[in-house]
């Protein structure tokens, strides 16, 4: 598809389970980030990747939440041991990066996860 | 550290009214400023940014904001508002000296056109 991509659209699961979310970026953009959405509240940063490394992982809330890009394109965030307060959804964004990152985010329609 | 504040939980106007959403932002240099938009149940859009040059910049759906350095801010406006642009609007800033950080957003102002 031309537009970011995320899997599953919704996830239902246990206090205490582990948890994958996929984003599939745009083609040909080497930036991707991660952000968290609570209702009521506006996107708040993760993690950013450039390529394959993490560039900037200081939004993540503790050693529970992890997030790898392999190959520089699909992102998968780990999140271990939910807990209630996890619940949120889970928005992906990519870019193309320019020497002054002047470029636009393209957003994901998120993946809504619910802990009960 | 950067931030943004969007002064406004919500913004009532009547259709064919002129709108305003407040933003305004911290950094420690110069910023990149966006505006996005997003309708129930679906992902954000961009509409707009300002990098540099002309203080107004125009963006999607008839919308344009200006940058004013002296305030801080950065209004999302639009002449005549319609029904159609009724969502939730977020600002976002960049510190243009820490080109390798995300974005920030704010919390959000929600626009209601009324018929």
């Amino acid at each position: 598809g031309a537009g970011v991509s995320q899997t599953p659209s919704n996830k239902v699961t246990e206090k205490g389970k582990y948890v994958e979310l996929r984003c599939d970026p745009i083609s040909g953009h080497t930036a991707l980030y991660w952000y968290r959405q609570s209702l009521g509240q506006g996107p708040e940063f993760l993690i950013y990747f450039q390529g394959t490394g993490a560039a900037d992982d200081s939004g993540l809330p503790n050693d529970r939440f992890f997030a790898v890009r392999p190959e520089g394109s699909v992102s998968t965030l780990k999140i271990q041991r939910t807990e209630r307060g996890d619940s949120a959804v889970y928005l992906c964004a990519s870019s193309l990066m320019s020497g002054t990152n002047t470029g636009e985010l393209f957003f994901g329609e998120g993946s809504r996860l619910t802990v009960l | 550290a950067q931030s943004v504040a969007q002064p406004e939980d919500q913004v009532n106007v009547a259709e064919g009214n002129p709108l305003t959403v407040k933003c305004t932002y911290s950094v420690s240099g110069n910023p990149y400023l966006f505006w996005y938009v997003q309708y129930p149940n679906r992902g954000l859009q961009f509409l707009l940014k300002y990098i540099t040059g002309d203080n107004l910049v125009k963006g999607s759906y008839g919308f344009e904001a200006e940058f004013n350095k002296s305030q801080t801010s950065f209004h999302l406006k639009k002449p005549s508002a319609l029904v159609s642009d009724s969502a939730l609007y977020f600002c976002a800033v960049r510190d243009i000296s820490q080109a390798g950080t995300a974005l920030i957003f704010g919390k959000g102002t929600t626009l209601s056109v009324s018929s």
